[in-house]
């Protein structure tokens, strides 16, 4: 079956790290991907791992690990506009899935 | 700079009445999808399209229909709305391509069913 897992909810303070978890299982994995989605606006793309290691992209940073099933987003020097929820998504082939599979979100509130 | 037009933010309608959901976007991407968010849920797909009248069901489609007329635009259809249906509703698209694809999603049509 298809299964994504991330923490439902995370607390972290202004000018600190975090890392968010992601683990999944799928039938068919063709990267992974994280959005963030600020409270009532749209989704919007952060990051891509189609290959294991780390991608770094300002204050983001985003690990993949295939064989593990495995994956974290990292947020740097948090400030307080990241509070927001960040999705986990796995894209896989064809069948009715679609292109991507979300997880339930997790919800991170930056504290001043 | 928008890309991704959902028609209507917030709609009211009661059960049983025909509600449609509209979708157009200006990227000239080929595959559309509808997903619906709720609380503890998350993101799950309705339907999708990969091509003009292409359509195909995603995890939920019971009780939707969809409609993909032009390349730009893709419709949601709840033919007899009933409360269970109350959520947010989001439009994405994405261009074709071999690999998997960046999904850009509409702002989002919150519907009620009362």
């Amino acid at each position: 079956g298809q299964n994504i897992d991330q923490p439902t909810e995370m607390t972290a303070t202004e000018g600190a790290i975090v890392q968010i978890n992601c683990t999944y299982q799928t039938s068919g994995f063709n990267g992974l991907f994280w959005y963030q989605q600020h409270a009532g606006e749209a989704p919007t793309f952060l990051s891509y791992n189609v290959l294991d290691g780390l991608e770094e992209k300002g204050r983001f940073s985003s690990f993949l690990s295939r064989s593990k099933g495995y994956s974290y987003l990292l947020l740097k020097e948090l400030q307080m506009k990241d509070s927001a929820s960040y999705l986990c998504a796995v894209g896989v082939y064809g069948g009715s899935q679609g292109n991507l599979i979300f997880g339930k979100g997790t919800k991170l509130s930056v504290k001043p | 700079d928008v890309k991704v037009t959902q028609s209507s933010r917030y709609l009211v309608k009661r059960t049983g009445e025909k509600v449609f959901l509209e979708c157009v976007q200006d990227m000239d991407h080929e595959n559309m999808f509808w997903y619906r968010q709720d609380p503890g849920l998350g993101l799950r797909l309705i339907y999708f399209s990969y091509d003009v009248k292409m359509k195909e069901k995603g995890d939920i489609p019971e009780g939707y229909s969809v409609s993909r007329e032009k390349k730009e635009r893709f419709s949601l259809i709840l033919e007899s709305a009933s409360t269970n249906q109350t959520s947010m509703y989001l439009c994405a698209s994405s261009p074709r391509a071999s690999g998997a694809n960046v999904l850009t999603f509409g702002a989002g049509s919150r519907l009620t069913v009362l």
